[in-house]
């Protein structure tokens, strides 16, 4: 069956810091990939999209790598910050044709001060 | 200009009771998805509504229904709640041909 799978365990570094969330997936063949902040009680962010045919994206702190092959992707914060504190979730589509977003648990980060 | 907002924020119903659940998708979207959220959970798919109609379903069964109105806005309708219904219910809206979804804070449902 088709699965999505975060790290359930909470991550927590040290301010400055790299902080490196992994997104695994099986028997799914995305066109694409997402990853979200959402703060407790609040509604998920849009971070970062990255296709298939793309390796890497960035965006100021923020990168995303995508690996088809390992069916993988990882979200890394640079020079982390406290108010980096949240969980983050990596969403996957169905592929073509669906208009269906599969969303992972999330991975909960603490950067500590 | 206004983001997805949602109402009410936080909601207390009784089993086998019916709620509506709003949401006013961002200026200039036209498509709008629900999602359910368990708590410690991601969002699980519910269903997308664009141009009044459903376009797509997720593994929610018949007791959780919607409609779009002719100003994009949603509800999402569920009926003979059940214990289990109780979530955080996210709306998101979004444009046709592009991937991002903007979603809006949330109604935090409690069935009793």
């Amino acid at each position: 069956s088709q699965k999505i799978e975060q790290n359930s365990e909470a991550l927590n570094i040290q301010e400055g810091k790299t902080a490196t969330l992994t997104c695994n997936y099986t028997n799914y063949s995305p066109a694409y990939l997402q990853w979200y902040r959402q703060d407790p009680g609040r509604g998920p962010v849009f971070l970062l999209l990255i296709r298939e045919n793309e390796k890497e994206k960035r965006k100021e702190r923020l990168k995303v790598t995508f690996d088809t092959t390992l069916k993988q992707s990882l979200f890394h914060i640079t020079a982390s910050q406290p108010a980096d504190s949240a969980t983050y979730l990596c969403a996957l589509d169905r592929g073509s044709g669906t208009y269906k977003y599969i969303f992972g648990t999330g991975t909960r980060l603490k950067v500590l001060a | 200009d206004a983001g997805v907002t949602q109402s009410p924020t936080h909601l207390i119903k009784t089993r086998g009771q019916q709620v509506t659940l709003r949401c006013s998708p961002k200026s200039g979207h036209d498509t709008v998805s629900w999602y359910q959220q368990a708590l410690g959970q991601g969002p699980q798919f519910i269903f997308q509504y664009y141009e009044e109609e459903e376009r797509q379903r997720g593994n929610f069964p018949d007791r959780f229904s919607g409609h779009q109105f002719p100003n994009y806005s949603s509800e999402l309708n569920v009926n003979a709640l059940l214990l289990g219904d109780s979530a955080l219910y996210l709306c998101a809206s979004s444009i046709p041909g592009t991937e991002t979804q903007y979603f809006g804070p949330g109604t935090r449902l409690l069935v009793l």
